[in-house]
């Protein structure tokens, strides 16, 4: 069984430039979430997918956008990258939001 | 607004010691509290699910127990490759995992 599926597994971008991150959920799950990481500290919750539509979404300016696919996976897309921008992406996984959320290896992004 | 607070920030133990982390958190309408060990450039990996006060989970050296305000995750005889960073978050009615931001737990052999 597969688990949540993450691309590329490291980033590097320069200030402003773009980024599309991508996620393939666990095998059953049909919502897909996006978190941010940095150093030291828990993830942060960007936003949730399902049903193709952004159910909810965290404390992330509208830089931050995503979407998902009929096979339910996603991107995440961020623009005009900012230095503060580096960290860990992840993407996790799960049946209709519910329960457990899976994560998988997460996205290293550096912004120069 | 949600609120998770984990304590201590960093543990040190000798292999065989016991000891307890304890997450305290504040939330409308827990739906779950979720516990995570997470290894360093890694994804998080799901360990526990606690939905109700009273309600315990074991898993190996594991045991998550879940009180009304807070949750612990006790480690009975650590080993070495218990160490890494251990992370509790609660999930509200919006459905969103909100985190704390963890322990990291060493295990010297």
């Amino acid at each position: 069984d597969a688990g949540v599926t993450q691309s590329p597994t490291h980033l590097i971008k320069t200030r402003g430039q773009q980024v599309t991150l991508r996620c393939s959920p666990k095998s059953g799950h049909d919502t897909v979430s996006w978190y941010q990481q940095a150093l030291g500290q828990g993830p942060q919750f960007i936003f949730q997918y399902y049903e193709e539509e952004e159910r909810q979404r965290g404390n992330f300016p509208d830089r931050f956008s995503g979407h998902q696919f009929p096979n339910y996976s996603s991107e995440l897309n961020v623009n005009a990258l900012l230095l503060g921008d580096s960290a860990l992406y992840l993407c996790a996984s799960s049946f209709q939001g519910a329960y457990e959320q899976y994560f998988g290896p997460g996205t290293r992004l550096t912004v120069t | 607004e949600d609120q998770v607070t984990q304590s201590p920030e960093a543990l040190r133990l000798q292999e065989g010691e016991s000891s307890s982390l304890n997450c305290s958190y504040t939330v409308s309408g827990l739906r779950g509290l979720f516990w995570y060990r997470q290894d360093p450039g890694k994804g998080p990996e799901f360990l526990f699910t606690l939905y109700s006060a009273g309600e315990e989970k074991e898993k190996e050296r594991l045991k998550a127990t879940l009180t009304k305000k807070e949750s612990f995750l006790h480690i009975t005889a650590p080993k070495p490759e218990d160490s890494a960073t251990y992370l509790c978050a609660v999930q509200d009615p919006r459905l969103e995992l909100v985190f704390g931001k963890g322990t990291k737990l060493t295990v010297n052999p």
